[in-house]
């Protein structure tokens, strides 16, 4: 088992819709909790950054973590084409960043 | 552009033979960090290094070798190239004295390698 799962998709919806994007992960000493975008032939971009659970918003995207139930999810609403990416997730436990790990990526497509 | 530049952007390359990535961090960045990105693995943690020094390995080859120089940039020397060799290679920085400013990776663009 993978200590992050996270499925690839591709996940095809139309403009407009919302969007949830979601990660498993095993290990319980994860504590910060990324999702990054990746265009295609660009390198990942950050897209939002959380501690421990509970919920962040910022703007169309909102980023949830349950740590009881060791499950992320990264929601878009309103998607627009623009949206149309991989998304990674990523987590970590220490300060120093040693132990990152990431999803396999899923790819959305958002059509017109 | 985010401030991490990686060369070559493309490589085309032969079994057997050795390249060498190179990157520089966004300044003030002093952790580098190498990653590979194939289809069907993902995002696969390499190395990092801190300051000049390896901080953390993971899932990197023997045939596999980085280094970063005093004025932070970085090398990642790849040698007796096999087919399965052939993905994307990332470089991030990270930097700051917050948890946020450790934790938060800036990826350059990647570097292309094809083995042939």
């Amino acid at each position: 088992q993978k200590e992050v799962e996270q499925d690839p998709g591709p996940l095809s919806v139309p403009e407009g819709a919302i969007v949830s994007l979601n990660c498993t992960y095993s290990n319980s000493a994860f504590q910060y909790f990324m999702w990054y975008r990746q265009y295609s032939r660009k390198g990942p971009e950050l897209l939002m950054y959380t501690y421990s659970s509970g919920n962040k918003e910022d703007g169309r995207f909102t980023a949830q973590v349950d740590k009881s139930s060791k499950y992320i999810s990264l929601f878009i609403r309103d998607s627009q084409p623009s949206d149309s990416a991989t998304y990674l997730c990523a987590m970590s436990s220490f300060y120093n960043n040693n132990d990152m790990r990431f999803g396999a990526g899923t790819r959305l497509t958002v059509k017109p | 552009d985010s401030g991490v530049t990686q060369t070559p952007k493309h490589l085309i390359t032969a079994t057997g033979q050795r390249v060498t990535l190179r990157c520089s961090p966004r300044s003030g960045d002093l952790s580098v960090y190498w990653y590979q990105q194939s289809l069907d693995q993902g995002l696969q943690f390499l190395i990092q290094y801190y300051n000049g020094e390896e901080r953390a390995k993971g899932n990197i080859l023997e045939r596999f070798s980085a280094q970063q120089f005093p004025d932070l940039h970085s090398e990642l020397n790849l040698s007796s190239l096999e087919l399965g060799d052939s993905a994307l290679y990332f470089c991030a920085s990270s930097g700051g004295d917050s948890v946020m400013g450790a934790n938060v990776l800036t990826f350059g663009a990647g570097s292309r390698l094809t083995v042939l």
